[in-house]
């Protein structure tokens, strides 16, 4: 059974501009979370989606925004990107909300 | 709020030595507990977990036990290797008492290296 994918492995922008970061589910998993981890902090709750709906957010700004598709998929958003955006993104799925969370290798974002 | 608070690294250790972790938490209600381990380069992956009181998880040798008493959920492991050397997180998966809806919060990590 696959695992929970990410796509790109890494990206690189300028600041300013804006990044599209994906994220495959397990199959028949329907919640996603996403997390950033920046380089020397832990992991920050970032979002979650089940069942299409945004269902919580953490303390972020809304310039980071995601949807989730209707094959469980997501895309995390981040404009106006700055430099402190350079993170480890992690992708993280379950079978529905509350239950283990499966993670993805992450895309490194890289803000120059 | 809920949080969970795990021992500062990084944690250096001889191969074959004795590996503990500290893990301490609060919570409202009955959270389940959790330890991922992320090797370098990759995502986190889970090792174990733990979801009500007493409940010990284990996994590739390694042992955590959910004490609600002194509220902690320490890993341990009897003979690390060289091959154990990563990121150990603890976290914890508890219930928001407004939404009914569940939340994470994760530990900052330790850092664990093995010498041989």
């Amino acid at each position: 059974e696959a695992g929970v994918t990410q796509s790109p492995t890494h990206l690189i922008k300028t600041r300013g501009q804006q990044a599209t970061l994906r994220c495959s589910p397990i199959s028949g998993h329907t919640s996603v979370y996403w997390y950033q981890q920046a380089l020397g902090l832990g992991l920050q709750f970032l979002l979650w989606y089940d069942e299409g709906e945004e269902r919580n957010r953490g303390n972020f700004p809304p310039r980071f925004s995601g949807r989730q598709f209707p094959n469980y998929s997501s895309e995390l958003n981040v404009n106006a990107l700055e430099l402190e955006d350079s993170a480890l993104y992690l992708c993280a799925s379950s079978l529905e909300q509350g239950n283990t969370q499966y993670f993805g290798p992450g895309t490194r974002l890289t803000v120059l | 709020g809920d949080s969970v608070t795990q021992m500062e690294g990084p944690v250096t250790l001889s191969e074959e030595a004795f590996l503990t972790i500290n893990c301490t938490y609060t919570a409202t209600g009955y959270p389940s507990l959790f330890w991922y381990v992320q090797y370098p380069g990759e995502g986190l992956q889970l090792l174990l977990k733990a979801t009500k009181a007493d409940d010990k998880g284990s996994n590739k040798g390694f042992e955590a036990t959910y004490r609600k008493e002194t509220t902690s959920f320490h890993l341990e492991k009897g003979s690390v290797q060289v091959s154990d050397s990563a990121v150990y997180f603890c976290a914890l998966r508890g219930e928001t008492l407004t939404s009914g809806t569940y939340k994470y919060i994760f530990g900052t990590g330790t850092r664990l290296k093995v010498l041989a």
